[in-house]
């Protein structure tokens, strides 16, 4: 039972560039969560999904895009790097939402020069 | 929807009880009150979760007054490997609301 996983672990891009994270849960969870956290700025939520086909826009969606075509996997596009997307990303998946304990991954450093 | 305020860090020394306050006067009637732990370079990981009164497991307890206004995040005998950011965060079970986890308090435990 791995919980959450994401891949890369880092990654470096120059601006201009796209790449995905993915996620991957093995808890049969419906709800995914994506998150960006920047120094000093707590965790703020980029997009999340309900279930397996749908998303939904968090506070922080510009820039990124989602996908959710499998269940187990929830996958955070950037179409153009840009600097401001220097940071680190979290995934998290849920059984039901609201203030349900949200499992997170390990995390992306993320890098745009 | 309920807005929580918490103390922006704190400093404590080893073997010390830590108390961690926040703050949701807001609160609906049937939310809850949920605590998160970040070490660094980790993700959040769910530490304790109440209604009202107290709560308590092996990694802390969870004092919720009558009025539910507030809540006390309590560590006892804190150790170094104890700092880290702690978040509160206040919402329904199952409820389609998100809960932010805003800049949490950072807890430093010193030797």
């Amino acid at each position: 039972n791995a919980g959450v996983t994401q891949t890369p672990k880092f990654r470096v891009l120059k601006t201009g560039q796209s790449m995905t994270l993915l996620c991957a849960q093995d808890m049969n969870h419906e709800y995914m969560y994506w998150y960006r956290q920047d120094p000093g700025m707590g965790l703020r939520l980029i997009h999340y999904s309900v279930g397996e086909g749908t998303t939904a826009k968090g506070e922080v969606p510009d820039g990124y895009n989602v996908s959710r075509l499998k269940k187990q996997n929830f996958l955070l596009g950037l179409e153009s790097a840009a600097p401001s997307q220097t940071s680190v990303y979290f995934c998290a998946s849920s059984y039901l939402t609201g203030i349900d304990e949200q499992y997170f991954g390990p995390g992306t450093r993320l890098t745009v020069t | 929807l309920a807005k929580t305020t918490q103390p922006i860090s704190m400093d404590s020394y080893e073997g010390q009880e830590v108390n961690i306050t926040c703050s949701h006067n807001n609160i609906a009637t049937n939310d809850y009150i949920t605590w998160y732990q970040q070490f660094p370079s980790q993700g959040p990981r769910f530490i304790i979760q109440g209604y009202k009164t107290k709560v308590t497991n092996e990694v802390a307890s969870l004092f919720i007054p009558a009025d539910r206004k507030s809540s006390t995040l309590s560590l006892p005998r804190v150790s170094l490997s104890d700092t880290a950011v702690y978040y509160c965060l206040v919402g329904l079970r199952g409820g389609s609301y998100i809960p932010t986890f805003g800049r949490g308090t950072s807890l430093i435990v010193h030797p």
